[in-house]
C-alpha cells in the first residue's frame, strides 16, 4: 500500500459544479497537509497548507482534513474552465525534515 | 512567496549527450534543493536532495553518476544529465527548502531525449 493514495481520474465536470478532490493516506504521523495545481509542462503552485485536522477556506477552495479517517479533501466551488489541471495533495509529518509525500495527481477537466 | 526560477524550460538532447538544468532562488537562500523526476501521469518522484557546499543525497535507485548535483551557492543548484537515452526523458522539477511548511517549486523542465 503506497503512503498516500489518490485517484488519477480524469475528472470531468461542467462549468459551475462543485468540485470534490480526495486523498487517503496511512502514514498517521502527517501533520501537515499541501494541495497543489499543476497546469501542463509547468511545475506545481502551491494552492493551500493546513495543520492537523481541520478546514480552511480561501475563495472558492476548501481544504479539509479528517485525521481520524486519515482523509483529506480539496472542493472548488462554481468551478472554472481555468481550474482544469492536475492537483496533487502532498503531506509531511510535523517537525523534523521537510520532504513531503505526494500523491500521483488527479486530472480534472472543467468544460463549458 | 518565495521565487524559483528553473531553467530551460523545455531541451531537446540527442542521445549520449549531456544536459544542464539550472535552479535559482531569487529572493532567498536555499540551503538545500529537492530534485524530482515527473513521468506523464504520476507523481513527483524525488531524486536527490542538495546541500550547499556539500554532497548531495541521493534517493535509492537514482544513479549519481548519472545525475550529477552541484549545489555551489545559496541561490543556485544544477542538475546535469549526463549521458542522456530516450528513457531519462521526463518532467524534471527543483524545490528549495524552506523552513515553513509551504513549498514553492521550479517551472519544470521538460526533457526530450532523441
Amino acid at each position: 500500500q503506497k503512503e498516500v493514495e489518490q485517484d488519477p481520474g480524469p475528472l470531468s465536470v461542467p462549468e459551475g459544479a462543485i468540485v470534490s478532490l480526495n486523498c487517503t493516506y496511512s502514514n498517521s504521523a502527517f501533520q501537515y497537509f499541501m494541495w497543489y495545481r499543476q497546469y501542463s509542462r509547468k511545475g506545481p503552485e502551491l494552492l493551500m497548507y493546513t495543520y492537523s485536522s481541520g478546514n480552511k477556506e480561501d475563495g472558492r477552495f476548501t481544504a479539509q482534513v479528517d485525521k481520524s479517517s486519515k482523509y483529506i479533501s480539496l472542493f472548488i466551488r462554481d468551478s472554472q474552465p481555468s481550474d482544469s489541471a492536475t492537483y496533487l495533495c502532498a503531506m509531511s509529518p510535523s517537525g523534523g525534515s521537510y520532504i513531503p509525500t505526494f500523491g500521483r495527481g488527479t486530472s480534472l477537466i472543467v468544460h463549458p | 512567496g518565495a521565487v524559483v526560477s528553473q531553467h530551460p524550460s523545455w531541451v531537446i538532447c540527442k542521445s549520449g549527450t549531456s544536459v544542464k538544468i539550472e535552479c535559482r532562488s531569487l529572493d532567498f537562500q536555499a540551503t538545500t534543493m529537492f530534485w524530482y523526476r515527473q513521468f506523464p501521469k504520476q507523481s513527483l518522484m524525488l531524486m536527490a536532495t542538495s546541500n550547499e557546499g556539500s554532497k548531495a543525497t541521493y534517493e535509492q535507485g537514482v544513479e549519481k553518476d548519472k545525475f550529477l548535483i552541484n549545489h555551489a551557492s545559496l541561490t543556485l543548484s544544477t542538475l546535469t544529465v549526463t549521458s542522456a537515452h530516450p528513457e531519462d526523458s521526463s518532467f524534471y522539477i527543483c524545490r528549495p527548502g524552506m523552513v515553513n511548511t509551504e513549498a514553492f517549486f521550479g517551472q519544470g523542465t521538460r526533457l526530450t531525449v532523441v
